[in-house]
């Protein structure tokens, strides 16, 4: 079955350090997206991107960075972690513009 | 900017009540309108979307959601809780121009007691 994956699940870093979080999905979605997760704020776009070689910037995008250089993957970067980074980070695709997102289990991460 | 409000940040209800959370979005051109669950240590499902049509929409483990576009609202309603219906549930819009994006409303905790 297609499906979405995140790796890893649980990462605990330091700040100032440089963390990769992997997205990768098998249904060959052109859409994807990375969110984060904080209590009292729901989730808040990071980046996304329409297809390869696109990305864009969400709402909450400082100190982050994403590249597509295939239809599968869509890793997250956070070039140096801060503690204010702490939270849960979820990806998602879609088919298309008219479909609903599919949603990774997500990957907590701590910045100490 | 766009932004969707959900009124209640947390319900206590005892099974078999019934449920009604509030969403309303501040968009005033085409949307699409979505409920989402999260189990306590799962990723997002899709409860019901909108998209066109009929404003009453029907979804999963018998809940429904009724888009009224005069008040911008989308609330979520389920006439007999569960106790496995404990979760958290947040409302998203996707407007026309965004190609795709969704924004999220802050989410509602329920907590149904036995």
């Amino acid at each position: 079955d297609a499906e979405i994956t995140q790796s890893p699940r649980h990462k605990i870093t330091e700040t100032g350090r440089q963390v990769t979080l992997a997205c990768h999905q098998t249904w060959n979605h052109n859409n994807m997206f990375w969110y984060r997760q904080d209590l009292g704020h729901g989730l808040r776009l990071i980046h996304y991107s329409y297809g390869v070689q696109d990305t864009n910037k969400g709402e909450v995008s400082d100190g982050y960075s994403v590249s597509r250089s295939n239809t599968e993957d869509l890793p997250l970067t956070l070039e140096s972690a801060a503690s204010s980074q702490t939270s849960v980070y979820f990806c998602a695709s879609s088919e298309g513009l008219g479909f609903e997102q599919f949603f990774g289990p997500g990957t907590r991460l701590t910045v100490l | 900017a766009q932004s969707v409000s959900q009124h209640n940040h947390h319900v206590i209800l005892s099974e078999a009540a019934s449920l009604e959370l509030g969403c309303n979005y501040s968009y005033g051109g085409t949307v699409n309108l979505f409920w989402y669950v999260q189990y306590p240590g799962q990723h997002l499902q899709l409860l019901l979307k909108y998209f066109s049509g009929d404003p009453l929409v029907k979804g999963i483990k018998g809940f429904e959601a009724e888009f009224i576009k005069s008040k911008f609202s989308f609330n979520l309603r389920k006439p007999s809780v569960q106790w496995s219906d404990t979760a958290e549930y947040f409302c998203a819009v996707r407007v026309g121009s965004t190609l795709g994006r969704l924004y999220f409303g802050r989410g509602t905790q329920l907590t149904v007691w036995p």
